[in-house]
């Protein structure tokens, strides 16, 4: 069974970078055929989709937020790590750190506040 | 990115009734990589569906996803008083950036 546990700041300024990890149970990340994202939900709204990492270090990004994300993997500590720079109060939200396609595995999530 | 649409935004039923929601792309991608997930407020999300019309292991034979061009459809058949939840369809096209839709809320 996988399962994945976010932990990063519950509260960041404007401006402030966010650096958001998410550690994996039950996955080795040295193995191949997956595929880590993070998805982030704002209160009351849709789920918006961030980033993903794959086996092969391969990156993918929102367009919308491209500049302002990064996504990396720790294989020896199976962990992958999200940053977004220049947070805003709208970037509030519950962010999931998820394994899917194939499977679908998902955080419990972590709720980042953005505020001065 | 492709965007997606769903319709309807809030959908009002009743306990053994079949709706249906429908996912519009805003460009022709495989159909192989659409899902849909169910969330309950203060859940994580749940994979119903992928591959537009593959049942996820555990998930009740009432649901079922389908296809016809760029419109997909999740259907209910038999609601249940489980199934009140808000419903979201995702594109996950493997060499493209990912996009869910704006959601649809199955309420009573």
């Amino acid at each position: 069974q996988v399962t994945l546990k976010e932990s990063g700041p519950a509260l960041v300024k404007p401006t402030q970078t966010l650096t958001l990890t998410c550690t994996i149970s039950g996955l080795s990340l040295r193995t191949t055929d997956w595929r880590m994202s993070w998805v982030r939900q704002s209160p009351g709204k849709a789920l918006e989709w961030l980033a993903r990492i794959e086996w092969n270090d391969n990156a993918i990004y929102s367009s919308f937020l491209r500049t302002r994300l990064r996504i990396s993997k720790d294989t020896s500590r199976d962990q992958v790590v999200l940053t977004m720079t220049n947070m805003d109060p709208v970037d509030t939200g519950t962010y999931y750190c998820v394994r899917m396609h194939p499977y679908s595995d998902w955080g419990q999530g972590i709720l980042v506040t953005v505020s001065s | 990115d492709i965007q997606m649409t769903q319709s309807p935004s809030t959908l009002s039923a009743s306990v053994g009734d079949t709706v249906t929601i429908t996912c519009r792309a805003s460009q022709t991608f495989s159909h192989i990589w659409l899902a849909w997930f169910q969330q309950k407020p203060g859940h994580a999300p749940k994979l119903l569906i992928f591959g537009a019309s593959k049942l996820e292991t555990g998930v009740p034979s009432r649901f079922s996803g389908s296809v016809s061009g760029t419109e997909f459809t999740l259907t209910i058949n038999g609601l249940q008083p489980d199934d009140f939840a808000t419903y979201y369809c995702q594109d996950y096209n493997l060499y493209s950036p990912w996009t869910f839709g704006p959601g649809t809320k199955v309420d009573i």
